[in-house]
């Protein structure tokens, strides 16, 4: 149990929906990051968030947000789902933001858009 | 532009064989830091290793050891004594000092049957 905590585990949504993934960063944990595994792209990094702000932006499409809130947990919203955003979703965390720290992941959310 | 290669896609071994995944990768960075991560069937990220540039030292643990060659850049992964709980994808990963992302290889799928 690496102590990033995901929900929901598993969706399944339609074409067009928008759904939010939360995620729990581990305990003490200042930078939340958030990628995409995807059967074609395999791990891309989408955005990270240290102490409530934005720090790093990598593939996230525009119909894509998120946010780190006070509390440090995150929210990543995928709106106007497409087929193709079929994928799991992975939160991870880290204490700072240095490049020598390990970033750990949590379990993943499986989205599925049919 | 950071990139990990894993050109092994996959591969399947019979329990007991000992195991060797290779990874290389490409930095214009002097120090970064490499990492190795499990994903077995479950779908989750598991962490196995994190070692710096400068620090060339091999290390093993337990079944697990590590051989990182600044020369080559290489920092391949092998398995003594492989076990069927072995079965998982593998991944290499970088990141470099002036980011705090990581850069995944394609992964390795490691069979290992009975």
């Amino acid at each position: 149990d690496s102590g990033v905590t995901q929900t929901p585990k598993h969706l399944i949504t339609a074409t067009g929906q928008r759904v939010t993934l939360r995620c729990s960063p581990r305990s003490g944990d200042l930078s939340v990051y958030w990628y995409q595994q995807s059967l074609d792209q395999g791990l891309q990094f989408l955005i990270q968030y240290y102490n409530g702000e934005e720090r790093a932006k990598g593939n996230i499409l525009e119909r894509f947000s998120a946010q780190q809130f006070p509390d440090l947990h995150s929210e990543l919203n995928l709106s106007s789902l497409e087929l193709g955003d079929s994928a799991l979703y992975f939160c991870a965390s880290s204490v700072l933001d240095r490049a020598g720290n390990t970033i750990y992941f949590g379990e993943g959310s499986w989205l599925t858009v049919v | 532009a950071q990139k990990v290669t894993q050109a092994q896609t996959e591969i399947s071994v019979v329990e007991k064989e000992d195991v060797t995944l290779d990874c290389v990768y490409e930095t214009r960075d002097t120090t970064y830091y490499l990492f190795w991560y499990k994903q077995p069937p479950s779908g989750e990220l598991v962490f196995l290793i994190r070692r710096n540039s400068f620090d060339e030292q091999n290390e093993i643990s337990g079944r697990y050891s590590w051989n990182f060659q600044k020369s080559t850049s290489s920092f391949n992964f092998t398995i003594t004594a492989s076990q069927v709980v072995d079965s998982a994808v593998y991944f290499c990963a970088l990141k470099e000092t002036s980011g705090s992302r990581l850069t995944f290889g394609e992964g390795t799928q490691l069979t290992v049957n009975p």
